[in-house]
């Protein structure tokens, strides 16, 4: 069975710019969550989709959206990019519920100039 | 607000030790705690606890979780340089939809 896959795998911005990241989960998992990894914040909720619907988020600014199509594969998008959103952007995936084992994927690494 | 504090930060051991790694938290509701191992990538899944006083053993990996006490540790014995990595401590609520991360415990096993 193959694992979450995520694209791109890596990614230089400028400020200013916006940018959208890919998620498929594990086929037949239907909750994907986004989180956010940065050095000095560790690892941050963004928010978590089922049937493409948003059924949880976490403290971000409304730069950060998300969607969910209805294969379960998902999209983040970030808007008017800054400096401090550079980290590394991981999605996971579960069966239903998100408290059940997740799956994540390798991440996108996106860097701000 | 939920927070899961983790600790030691930072642990250097030679291989053979066995080491204990701590997770206590504050949550609302708490529904489950998972650990995971993030070695260069993506975290990849190790336990997830639920019940109080249970332990989840896997090969040189165990876990147990105190829901009285609001904590949960994991050991690992007779540590191997492949165990290096950081190893991350996360608490699910009861409504099921959202994980708080602590920052992790950083294991450097030296040969």
């Amino acid at each position: 069975k193959a694992g979450v896959t995520q694209t791109p795998r890596y990614l230089i911005k400028t400020r200013g710019q916006q940018v959208t990241l890919s998620c498929s989960p594990i086929s037949g998992h239907r909750s994907v969550s986004w989180y956010q990894q940065t050095p000095g914040q560790g690892l941050q909720f963004l928010f978590e989709y089922f049937s493409e619907t948003q059924r949880n988020k976490g403290n971000f600014p409304g730069r950060f959206s998300g969607r969910q199509f209805s294969n379960s594969r998902s999209e983040m998008n970030v808007s008017t990019l800054e400096l401090g959103d550079s980290a590394l952007y991981l999605c996971a995936s579960s069966l239903v519920q998100p408290q059940e084992t997740q799956y994540f994927g390798p991440g996108t690494r996106l860097l701000v100039l | 607000e939920d927070k899961v504090v983790q600790s030691p930060l930072s642990l250097v051991v030679h291989e053979g030790d066995t080491v204990t790694l701590n997770c206590s938290y504050e949550v609302t509701n708490f529904r489950s705690l998972l650990w995971y191992k993030q070695e260069k990538k993506a975290p990849t899944f190790l336990f997830m606890l639920t019940s109080s006083g249970i332990e989840k053993k896997s090969g040189r990996l165990s876990s147990i979780l105190d829901k009285k006490e609001l904590f949960s540790i994991l050991n690992i014995t007779a540590t191997q340089t492949g165990d290096s990595a950081i190893y991350l401590c996360a608490v699910a609520d009861n409504y099921g939809q959202n994980f708080v991360f602590g920052p992790g415990t950083r294991l450097s096993v030296l040969p």
